[in-house]
């Protein structure tokens, strides 16, 4: 009954270091997503992947990029990360686009 | 493009006492609409959709929504409220025409506080 997983939980990085966010769904879905949530601000769209061997820019990918490692797992990489990208970010699948999707916990980003 | 208006920021309602989240959208084509909650450091569960039919839909822990195509509105109600139902809500859009992207579009949020 995992869902949706995303590792870490919580990082802290200075600016320019680099690191990947990690997740994996055990739902067989197509589509997968990153966002970023900030207070006031809703869920932003970073990056999806409409189905395995697919990847495009959602509202806000510049600083970002992912890969869609296999159809379980979709990856987020910060290459030099900036203090504007402190943010929770989360990851969410769904069984195609348009359909509801299902989401992480969540990471927790700090970037000093 | 499609954008979702949630209207109140914050609403503040005493145990037992019905609510109203409001959320507007604007798009001129057929739309999905979705309400998620979000419960303290936590991801965002699925409340309720509207995909087709019956205009009144009705999700989880006893919330409703109404689909008013010619408003297009889908505001969420609970005719009683319990402080475990304290957590911010998020109203969400897609496109289904097929003219542009598939994406969820979120409502910036309504923090739901129940007062005892």
């Amino acid at each position: 009954n995992a869902g949706v997983t995303q590792t870490p939980k919580f990082q802290v990085l200075k600016t320019g270091q680099s690191m990947t966010l990690q997740c994996a769904q055990d739902m067989n879905h197509n589509s997968m997503y990153w966002y970023r949530q900030d207070p006031g601000m809703g869920l932003r769209l970073i990056y999806y992947s409409a189905s395995e061997g697919t990847t495009d820019k959602g509202e806000v990918p510049n600083g970002y990029n992912v890969s869609r490692l296999n159809k379980r797992e979709f990856s987020l990489r910060l290459e030099s990360a900036a203090p504007s990208q402190t943010s929770v970010y989360f990851c969410a699948s769904s069984v195609q686009e348009n359909q509801p999707q299902h989401f992480g916990d969540g990471t927790r980003l700090s970037i000093l | 493009a499609q954008s979702v208006t949630q209207l109140d920021s914050q609403v503040p309602v005493f145990e037992e006492a019905p609510v109203e989240l409001r959320c507007n959208y604007s798009s001129s084509v057929s739309v999905y609409l979705f309400w998620y909650v979000q419960y303290p450091n936590q991801g965002l569960q699925l409340l309720l959709k509207y995909l087709s039919g019956s205009t009144l839909v009705k999700g989880i822990n006893g919330f409703e929504a109404e689909f008013n195509k010619s408003q297009t509105s889908f505001h969420l109600r609970k005719p009683s409220v319990h402080i475990s139902d304290t957590a911010e809500y998020f109203c969400a859009v897609t496109d289904i025409s097929g003219a542009g992207s598939y994406q969820l579009t979120f409502g910036k949020g309504t923090k739901l506080s129940v007062i005892p």
